[in-house]
C-alpha cells in the first residue's frame, strides 16, 4: 500500500540557509500535518492543512512557512535557519471524512542538520 | 497546556515476558487516543485508535484500554518478542482535523 512520502530524507544546510521539505501524503488522504522532533524531546506539532487550507497552528516559528497544493502534496519552508533546527521532521496525512476511525499515516521523516 | 504522560521512560525485558505502559491524559474534551508504535529508522506505525470510554482493542499479541473518565489508557504486551523493542508513543486527538499531542514514549527493549 502507498504511504506518505517525504523528501528528501536528509538534509544538511549551514545556519542562515534556506530549506524546503516535501510530503506527498497517502492518495486520497486530504489532510496534511507537519510535526518536528528535537534530539530526545517528544513530536512537537508545527501545523496542518486540510484542503489546501490553513486548518491548525502550533509552535511554528514565524521563520517557517508551509502550504498545501491542489495535488495535496504539502512543503515546509524554513528560512534564516538556525542551530535549533536541527530535528527529524514528520509528515502525516489522514482524511477529514472519518477521522475518528481513521489515524494519522506518517511519512520516514526528513532529518535537517544545520551545521 | 495540554500535556500527555508516560511511564515508564524505559522498560528492559526478557524475551517472553509480559509488559505494559500507561498513557496519562486531562480527560476533558477528549475525541480520540492515538498508540503507535516507532523503530528506530522507520516512521511512527499506527497500532491503535480509541475512542470510547472502556474501548478494549488487541492486535497480535498486543492490546490497549482506555478510560477517558480517569484519563488513562494501558497498552499491553503479552510474551515479549524481540521485534517488539521499539518506541511506544501514545498521542492524543482533542478535535477534529486537529493535531496529535504526543507523550514522551516508552522505549521498550526485549532482550532474547
Amino acid at each position: 500500500a502507498a504511504g506518505v512520502i517525504q523528501s528528501p530524507r536528509h538534509l544538511i544546510k549551514e545556519k542562515r540557509e534556506t530549506a524546503t521539505l516535501k510530503c506527498y501524503p497517502i492518495p486520497r488522504h486530504d489532510t496534511v500535518y507537519w510535526y518536528q522532533q528535537g534530539p530526545g524531546q517528544d513530536p512537537q506539532f508545527l501545523i496542518s492543512f486540510y484542503e489546501k487550507m490553513q486548518s491548525d497552528k502550533g509552535s511554528i516559528p514565524d521563520r517557517f512557512s508551509a502550504q498545501q497544493f491542489s495535488d495535496y502534496h504539502s512543503e515546509l519552508n524554513m528560512s534564516s535557519l538556525e542551530l535549533g533546527d536541527s530535528a527529524l521532521y514528520f509528515c502525516a496525512s489522514s482524511s477529514i471524512a472519518d477521522w475518528r476511525a481513521d489515524t494519522q499515516y506518517f511519512g520516514p521523516g526528513t532529518r535537517l542538520t544545520v551545521l | 497546556i495540554l500535556n500527555v504522560e508516560q511511564s515508564p521512560q524505559s522498560l528492559h525485558v526478557q524475551e517472553g515476558d509480559s509488559t505494559n505502559f500507561t498513557c496519562s491524559f486531562p480527560s476533558s474534551n477528549f475525541y480520540a487516543l492515538h498508540w503507535y508504535r516507532w523503530e528506530t529508522a522507520k516512521s511512527p506505525e499506527a497500532l491503535f485508535v480509541m475512542t470510547l470510554n472502556g474501548d478494549e482493542k488487541k492486535k497480535g499479541r498486543i492490546s490497549a484500554t482506555l478510560n477517558t473518565k480517569e484519563g488513562y489508557s494501558y497498552l499491553y504486551i503479552k510474551g515479549s518478542q524481540p521485534e517488539d523493542s521499539a518506541t511506544y508513543l501514545c498521542a492524543l486527538f482533542y478535535n477534529q482535523g486537529g493535531k496529535l499531542i504526543f507523550g514522551q514514549g516508552t522505549e521498550l527493549s526485549v532482550k532474547p
